[in-house]
């Protein structure tokens, strides 16, 4: 009974390359959102997407920032251009819709 | 907006006494569901506890339990029996019934539980 897995667990780029984050959702979950936790703060929400389908953005920053859930495969993150303001842990969630959402253990990327 | 506010950022306990994180929101809404989630140092985000907002009892899970005051709008956590364990972030959420769309997640900032030995 696999939870949401994500990976890598760490992730370190210099100034200027790409980060690629990818998240794997609970079997039967369509829903899945995207959270950056800043050191010694809570979890902010990113993005929410179903299936081939960016629903809500309105938390990601316009540039340099996308993500994706294609009809096969994982959910993927996409940073370009990093900066050392990108340091942060990237949560990925999944749900079935009302109720909890369930966690991966996240994605540790370090910008130097 | 829905905010979460958790007023305290760190509280300490004995191991084995009770302790109470609190939370307050603020929501139009009047379904909704609000949540406990625990991250260890591990940084795995657990979930600890729900509360359906319709639901007047307050839940319970073994040696954690809610205070759901809704009028109030608030929503604390009472651990009994501390263990060593419990040590944690302890994140307050809060999500309306609609579901799904932009219907996620809204996190306090957070209370840093520390146990004392």
């Amino acid at each position: 009974n696999a939870g949401v897995m994500q990976n890598p667990r760490h992730l370190v780029r210099r100034r200027g390359q790409e980060a690629r984050l990818r998240c794997s959702p609970m079997k039967g979950h369509s829903h899945v959102y995207w959270y950056r936790q800043l050191p010694e703060e809570g979890l902010k929400f990113m993005v929410y997407l179903q299936k081939e389908n960016i629903i809500d953005e309105s938390g990601m920053p316009k540039e340099r920032f996308s993500a994706e859930f294609p009809k096969e495969g994982p959910s993927i993150l996409r940073i370009q251009q990093v900066v050392r303001g990108d340091s942060a842990a990237y949560f990925c969630a999944s749900s079935q819709g009302p109720g909890e959402l369930f966690f991966g253990e996240g994605s540790r990327l370090t910008v130097l | 907006a829905q905010t979460v506010t958790q007023s305290q950022p760190e509280m300490s306990v004995q191991e084995a006494e009770t302790v109470t994180l609190s939370c307050t929101y603020d929501t139009s809404e009047s379904d909704y569901y609000l949540f406990w989630y625990k991250q260890p140092p591990s940084r795995q985000m657990i979930l600890v506890i729900r509360q359906e907002a319709y639901k007047q009892q307050n839940a319970t899970e073994n040696r954690f339990s809610v205070n759901f005051q809704k009028a109030a709008k608030s929503f604390s956590l009472k651990i009994s029996d501390s263990q060593l364990g419990d040590a944690a972030m302890y994140f307050c959420a809060y999500r309306p019934y609609s579901g799904g769309g932009a219907d996620g997640l809204t996190f306090g900032k957070g209370t840093h539980l520390i146990i004392q030995p």
